[in-house]
């Protein structure tokens, strides 16, 4: 299986701060790479595929970068509606794997 | 808006059958992947199996065939049973949808997940 691993775990940061949450596929994965937020008790939400598309109806200050084995998610201008969990999935090759998870906080 | 809802007992003993149930709203089951996903408290999150909507199914080897996964798209639901549980299989399950359509696959609706504790 593909080993996905996101650095860093957590993060902390001010609101209008830019924020980046780094993925990394332990093999090529061309950009193949899905980008999740979670919410507590809230059902997850897709935000980017492909690496770099954003999925309608998410805010512009959301954005994706990378190809092969390193990706990127930043947050241009961090919202407090903004704090969740974010977690990165590759859809290279079944079975599908899950980075595991990078926490967004408040300063 | 599509919308999924997971079902299902939240306490399953050793050895026997753990069985959920998610209900789908908002759009049609056909033409879409229907995922159930899980992640054990702390850990990742990890794929389980899909069925398509004319029932391919396929599942994670890890889980060693005892998953198993039905749909019944006149109710609107599919269903997951995994077989033998053990205290590694407690964790909050979440079904999800995948789509095709870009060829990323990616999951693009998500219930919000019910945990399922496996214990004596």
């Amino acid at each position: 299986d593909i080993q996905m691993t996101q650095s860093p775990s957590s993060q902390s940061a001010s609101v209008g701060d830019r924020v980046s949450i780094t993925c990394r596929a332990s093999q090529h994965i061309n950009t193949y790479l899905n980008w999740y937020q979670q919410k507590p008790g809230k059902a997850p939400r897709f935000l980017i595929y492909g690496a770099s598309n954003l999925q309608s109806g998410v805010p512009s200050r959301f954005s994706g970068s990378g190809s092969g084995t390193d990706f990127t998610l930043t947050i241009s201008s961090l919202q407090p509606e903004d704090i969740a969990t974010y977690f990165c999935q590759q859809s290279f090759t079944s079975p599908p794997t899950f980075g595991q998870g990078t926490k967004v906080e408040i300063k | 808006q599509v919308q999924l809802q997971e079902s299902g007992p939240g306490l399953v003993k050793p050895s026997e059958t753990l069985s959920l149930t998610c209900t789908v709203s908002g759009d049609p089951m056909n033409n879409y992947y229907w995922n159930w996903i899980r992640q054990p408290p702390g850990k990742a999150l990890e794929w389980i199996g899909y069925i398509y909507y004319g029932a391919s199914t396929n599942s994670n080897p890890s889980l060693k065939g005892r998953a198993t996964i039905s749909i019944d798209t006149s109710k609107n639901q599919f269903s997951l049973k995994l077989t033998s549980v053990t205290a590694a299989d407690t964790a909050v399950y979440y079904c999800a949808r995948q789509s095709y359509t870009s060829g990323w696959k990616p999951f693009d609706y998500w219930g919000q997940g019910t945990l399922v504790t496996v214990s004596s």
